[in-house]
């Protein structure tokens, strides 16, 4: 069974930092693209970044470019983002998604970052 | 960026009876490798999103076929033969065939 659990939730000041982990299970990570998708509070779905299964491509959103690093760990079959720079608007469930082919296949359960002074 | 617009925003329906969701693209969804792009998830409350449907019309695993999905180019719908309790939620479709992108969600409540 394909499990996608995230961590790294918390409450963290503008301009602060936090860095997400993703630890997946019951596939082989390293044969997969990844990426975060996020959801503000009571609004829609915003693609945040993705990283190729060899990690020689990654893209990012325009809306974290700069602040946001992805990055993959295949020996311990986690998906990390650093946050850097924090804002208001990051404020969202994180949520880790396995990407086979263009698909957003499995959805991790999410955590939330909570951007506020 | 791929604008996704889905119509309606809201939809309220009968247990048993049928609904329709459309999504329309601002650019065309046809990849250069000839595949169309274009998923449907559904989110329940407090839940992650699942997907549903992908590359137009393609039930994922463990979907039940009272879910299909059909369209072309820029304009695409799911529709539900037989809506059950189940199906509450919120709806989305989303395209990859561009920097990845989603529509409002639409969503779908009982009478």
């Amino acid at each position: 069974e394909v499990q996608l659990v995230e961590s790294g939730e918390g409450l963290v000041q503008p301009g602060g930092s936090l860095r997400l982990s993703c630890a997946a299970s019951g596939f082989t990570f390293s044969s997969y693209g990844m990426s975060w998708v996020r959801q503000a509070p009571g609004k829609g779905l915003e693609w945040v970044s993705y990283i190729s299964s060899s990690s020689s491509t990654i893209y990012y959103a325009d809306s974290v470019k700069g602040r946001f690093t992805i990055s993959r760990d295949d020996a311990k079959s986690s998906l990390y983002l650093q946050m850097n720079s924090l804002r208001d608007e990051d404020t969202a469930v994180y949520y880790c998604v396995r990407n086979p082919e263009r698909l957003f296949d499995y959805w991790g359960q999410g955590t939330l970052v909570t951007v506020s002074s | 960026d791929t604008v996704m617009t889905q119509t309606p925003l809201s939809s309220p329906v009968t247990l048993g009876q049928p609904a329709s969701i459309s999504c329309r693209s601002s650019q065309s969804l046809v990849h250069s490798d000839g595949n169309t792009y274009l998923s449907w998830l559904h989110q329940r409350p407090g839940q992650p999103p699942r997907l549903l449907i992908y590359k137009i019309s393609n039930r994922f695993s463990g979907v039940p076929d009272r879910f299909s999905g059909s369209g072309a180019g820029t304009d695409f719908t799911l529709k539900i033969s037989r809506v059950e309790a189940e199906d509450v939620g919120v709806y989305y479709c989303m395209q990859t065939t561009q920097f990845p992108t989603f529509g409002q969600g639409t969503k779908l409540e009982v009478k």
